[in-house]
């Protein structure tokens, strides 16, 4: 069974253009949250997930970022118009359900030249 | 809004020497769970805490859940250098879906 997939592991932008970060789930596992971790720091929750439906959103900036789990394939997590502060690990976890526990992909590093 | 701390920052020890983390809640919790992740890892399930007062063995890691549901620790007994890692607890409250991770204590064994 493979564990959550994450790609790519690394990615490089330039300032103003997109990002797009992959997040293949669990089998079975129906939800995805999407955290970004600075060097030294913890982990800040972003958005959580269930297929087509975004259930919390709370920490993730309301301008250029956006989520998305369609019925069919990966999570994707958008950056728009990308600016060096974006740079960071980011993290797709999965889960069966909202108390069980998350299992983590290897994370997005993404770089902003 | 919720805020979850968690000390010591940083702790290095000796490997042999014992380790413990706090993880510090300013609401009651519904449940915790803890984390390890190595450098330029990515964060790893160890346990679950859901009742007040629980108390959880791993062979040398200990959990344990405040009896008010607002605090938890974890215990590493004769630390090896396999234990170098961040330690993160990771929190819910009752009517939330997310969860909120403590600020990690970083861990160092020196052999």
């Amino acid at each position: 069974n493979a564990g959550v997939m994450q790609n790519p592991r690394h990615l490089v932008r330039r300032r103003g253009q997109e990002a797009r970060l992959r997040c293949s789930p669990m089998k079975g596992h129906s939800h995805v949250y999407w955290y970004r971790q600075l060097p030294e720091e913890g982990l800040k929750f972003m958005v959580y997930l269930q297929k087509e439906n975004i259930i919390d959103e709370s920490g993730m900036p309301k301008e250029r970022f956006s989520a998305e789990f369609p019925k069919e394939g990966p999570s994707i997590l958008r950056i728009q118009q990308v600016v060096r502060g974006d740079s960071a690990a980011y993290f797709c976890a999965s889960s069966p359900d909202d108390r069980q526990p998350q299992h983590f992909g290897d994370g997005t590093r993404l770089s902003i030249l | 809004g919720q805020q979850v701390m968690q000390i010591p920052q940083y702790q290095h020890v000796q490997e042999g020497e014992d380790f413990t983390t706090y993880c510090n809640s300013s609401t009651t919790l519904s449940n915790i769970q803890w984390y390890k992740q190595r450098p330029g890892g990515h964060p790893v399930f160890l346990i679950q805490l859901v009742k007040s007062g629980e108390v959880k063995k791993q062979k040398r890691l200990t959990f344990q859940f405040g009896e008010a549901k607002k605090n938890s620790s974890l215990h590493i007994t004769a630390t090896q250098t396999t234990d170098v890692g961040t330690y993160f607890c990771a929190v819910t409250t009752s009517g939330t879906y997310k969860y909120i991770f403590g600020t990690g204590t970083r861990l160092k064994v020196l052999a």
